[in-house]
């Protein structure tokens, strides 16, 4: 699976919109981007993944580049309820049930 | 529907104990995979178990295992418990079918303290 970069943390105001960049130059045609959030102490749920177009559903959007090295996800009205560590995980089909966390990026909102 | 659930969700051990973790997937999914989270690893994946068919296996040492039974449920089993073994173990479930692109569904977890 290919390796992700993402910032170790971020802030953002509640009701703004919250951009969490993931850098994944690797990325090769079969992977999927996946994205995750982990909520202090508990299981991690799942928020969206793509493939090479652009996804939104009612948690967030996700942004992936042309030429699928990076993405981005969107937390359109941020609350404080999102604050959370985010992980982007690159992985192919079949793989998806062994996901590859690294440390992911601490996103705090603020009031 | 019901999410995953596991038991228990706290559990105290001793060095050198055994201890067995539960988890019942969402009902209609066939994959459970199994996760240990520490605060100097993160999170590490152990196995995935799909159709009582252990599918996937991480890097952990033999101490470490599992099974599926034909109604979904899994468990986990650590023998000769270990001070490094205390953390919180996650299981996720999917509907594992084929080689699709599937989201995975964890648990609340069990924390697990060896002493």
């Amino acid at each position: 699976d290919a390796k992700t970069t993402q910032p170790p943390s971020m802030d953002c105001a509640e009701g703004r919109a919250a951009n969490l960049p993931c850098n994944h130059s690797t990325i090769s045609g079969n992977e999927y981007v996946y994205w995750y959030r982990q909520i202090h102490s508990q299981g991690p749920q799942y928020i969206i993944h793509g493939l090479k177009n652009n996804e939104t559903n009612e948690m967030a959007s996700l942004i992936i580049t042309e030429d699928r090295k990076s993405s981005t996800l969107i937390l359109p009205h941020a609350t404080l309820r999102d604050t959370a560590v985010y992980y982007c995980i690159v992985t192919s089909r079949g793989s998806n049930y062994k996901l590859t966390f690294g440390k992911g990026t601490l996103l705090t909102v603020n009031p | 529907k019901a999410g995953v659930t596991q038991t228990p969700r706290y559990l105290i051990k001793t060095r050198g104990q055994q201890v067995t973790l539960s988890c019942s997937p969402i009902s209609g999914h066939r994959s459970v995979s199994w996760y240990q989270q520490t605060p100097g690893q993160g999170l590490q994946f152990l196995f995935e178990y799909f159709s009582e068919t252990q599918r996937n296996k991480g890097n952990f040492p033999g101490r470490f295992s599992g099974r599926q039974f034909s109604n979904s449920r899994s468990e986990m089993n650590v023998s000769t418990l270990e001070l490094g073994d205390s953390a919180l173990y996650l299981c996720a479930s999917s509907s594992g079918r084929g080689t699709g692109a599937y989201e995975q569904y964890f648990g609340p977890g069990t924390r697990l303290t060896v002493t």
